[in-house]
C-alpha cells in the first residue's frame, strides 16, 4: 500500500531553468508534507516542508505547493544549480509522528 | 558538527551473527525514530521514542529487531540473528517534540549480510 507517490523516477533539467518534482498522496490524515534531498552515502537532508493549512511556502530557491483536494504536492526548484543534482524524496505525516516516504525522484541538472 | 550521529558507518557481517547500531540525535531534541532503507526505495519507518519510551513499532519490526533509549538520549537498534533480507541502509532521525518539527536524519549505517 504505496500511500505517497513519486511516479518519475528520474528528471533532467538545464542549469539555469526551473525543476519541478511531483508527489501524490493517499491518505487525507496527513497533514504535514516535507521534501528531502539525498546525496550518495549520505542521509536525506531536509530541505522544505508544508503544513496542511497552508497551499504554498517559499523558502530561497525552493518552493512547495499543496493541492488538498487532488492530494498532490510538489516541488519547485528555480533556478536550478548543478549541486541541485541529488535524489528528492517527499515525505507525509500526521500528528507529527512517522513519515511516509516516496520513492524518490532522482533530478539531474545539466550544465 | 552538532548533527544526528550514527555509529558505526558499515557493518558487514555473516548470516546468524548479531549486530547492534547506535544513534546519538540532535542534543535537545527528544524524539527518535529509526528506519530503514533499502535500494530504490525510500525510507521505511521501523520505531520510534519520545524520550525513553518507544511509542510505536513498525510490522516491519520482527521480534529479531530491538531498540532501546535507556536513559532518552542515544538509542541502540540490536538485530539478532540477522538474515540476508536484512541487508539494507539503517537511519536514526531526531526531531523536538510538538508543533510542526522536521526530523533530521544521520547518515546512515549500511548492513551487509553475506
Amino acid at each position: 500500500d504505496q500511500q505517497v507517490k513519486q511516479n518519475s523516477p528520474s528528471l533532467s533539467v538545464q542549469e539555469g531553468r526551473i525543476s519541478i518534482l511531483n508527489c501524490d498522496y493517499t491518505n487525507s490524515m496527513f497533514d504535514y508534507f516535507l521534501w528531502y534531498k539525498k546525496y550518495p552515502a549520505e542521509g536525506p537532508t531536509f530541505l522544505i516542508s508544508i503544513s496542511s493549512i497552508k497551499d504554498k511556502n517559499e523558502d530561497g530557491r525552493f518552493t512547495v505547493f499543496l493541492n488538498k483536494s487532488a492530494k498532490h504536492l510538489s516541488l519547485h526548484i528555480v533556478p536550478s544549480q548543478p549541486g541541485d543534482s541529488a535524489v528528492y524524496f517527499c515525505a507525509s505525516t500526521f500528528g507529527n509522528e512517522k513519515l511516509t516516504f516516496g520513492t524518490g525522484t532522482r533530478l539531474t541538472i545539466i550544465p | 558538527d552538532t548533527g544526528v550521529s550514527q555509529d558505526p558507518r558499515h557493518k558487514i557481517t555473516k548470516r546468524g551473527q548479531n549486530v547492534t547500531f547506535r544513534c546519538d540525535p540532535i542534543s535537545e531534541h527528544n524524539r527518535l525514530y529509526w528506519y530503514r532503507q533499502t535500494l530504490g526505495q525510500g525510507p521505511e519507518f521501523l520505531t520510534y521514542f519520545q524520550n525513553e519510551a518507544q511509542l510505536e513499532k513498525s510490522r516491519l519490526l520482527s521480534d529479531r529487531f530491538s531498540a532501546e533509549r535507556p536513559k532518552g538520549s542515544f538509542s541502540t537498534l540490536e538485530i539478532q540473528r540477522t538474515e540476508q533480507g536484512d541487508s539494507a541502509m539503517y537511519l536514526c532521525a531526531s526531531s523536538l517534540n510538538g508543533g510542526r518539527e522536521p526530523q533530521h536524519f544521520g547518515d546512515g549505517t549500511r548492513l551487509s549480510i553475506l
